[in-house]
């Protein structure tokens, strides 16, 4: 079964600081993984995808296998910042994503 | 360009009565549509998605249906509201290819 864990529901950094918002998954073929990001009075939009290897905003994300984490990290948290995020998995031929329930991100001025 | 739209953005409704929530989008055809429930402390929950007309996957056995009586529609139902019923309803839409799911700006619906 596929499952997607956010430990953290709430996470609270100073801005400047370093920001790190946990994602687990479970599942037993060769997942792929987003993170959505939703700020204020926002719709729900893509951030980033593993596949792309590439930094949106300053946040990074890899993809580990050994350990089955696709950590989102920024090394300096701005205001802007502050947003629900959510982690998600595409299972291999599936046309559907699995969600998990989200972090909440607060960057304390 | 594409977009997608939902209607309505607010609802309030009594328990028993029924449920309309409609999707479109516009600017690509042949979509996958998805119906979203966003609750506080439970995140995302996939509730319906759709790879065709007429073609609809149920993800969590409940009180509600989807249809898609074209393309670009997507609809939401319900014959009698429960209270449970209440959230946040999320459409998204995304291409075959990459998967990357669009969303509409939500419907809050409050079941009273």
């Amino acid at each position: 079964a596929q499952r997607v864990t956010q430990p953290e529901k709430l996470l609270s950094v100073f801005k400047g600081a370093p920001v790190e918002l946990k994602c687990n998954y479970s599942y037993s073929g060769s997942p792929e993984l987003f993170w959505y990001v939703q700020y204020s009075r926002q719709r729900l939009q893509l951030l980033l995808r593993h596949i792309s290897r590439e930094s949106i905003k300053g946040f990074t994300a890899d993809l580990n296998k050994g350990e089955t984490s696709f950590h989102l990290k920024k090394p300096f948290a701005q205001e802007e910042d502050s947003a629900m995020y959510y982690c998600a998995l595409r299972g291999t031929g599936a046309n559907n994503l699995f969600f998990g329930t989200g972090t909440r991100l607060t960057v304390i001025p | 360009s594409q977009t997608i739209h939902q209607w309505p953005a607010t609802l309030v409704q009594p328990v028993g009565s029924p449920l309309s929530l409609e999707c479109t989008v516009e600017g690509t055809s042949n979509p996958n549509l998805y119906w979203y429930r966003q609750a506080a402390g439970r995140g995302l929950q996939l509730l319906f998605y759709s790879v065709g007309i007429g073609q609809i996957s149920s993800e969590v056995p409940q009180n509600l249906s989807a249809s898609r009586p074209q393309d670009r529609q997507f609809i939401l139902s319900s014959k009698k509201l429960l209270l449970s019923d209440s959230g946040f309803y999320l459409c998204a839409w995304s291409q075959r290819l990459t998967y990357e799911q669009y969303f509409g700006p939500g419907t809050r619906l409050t079941v009273t």
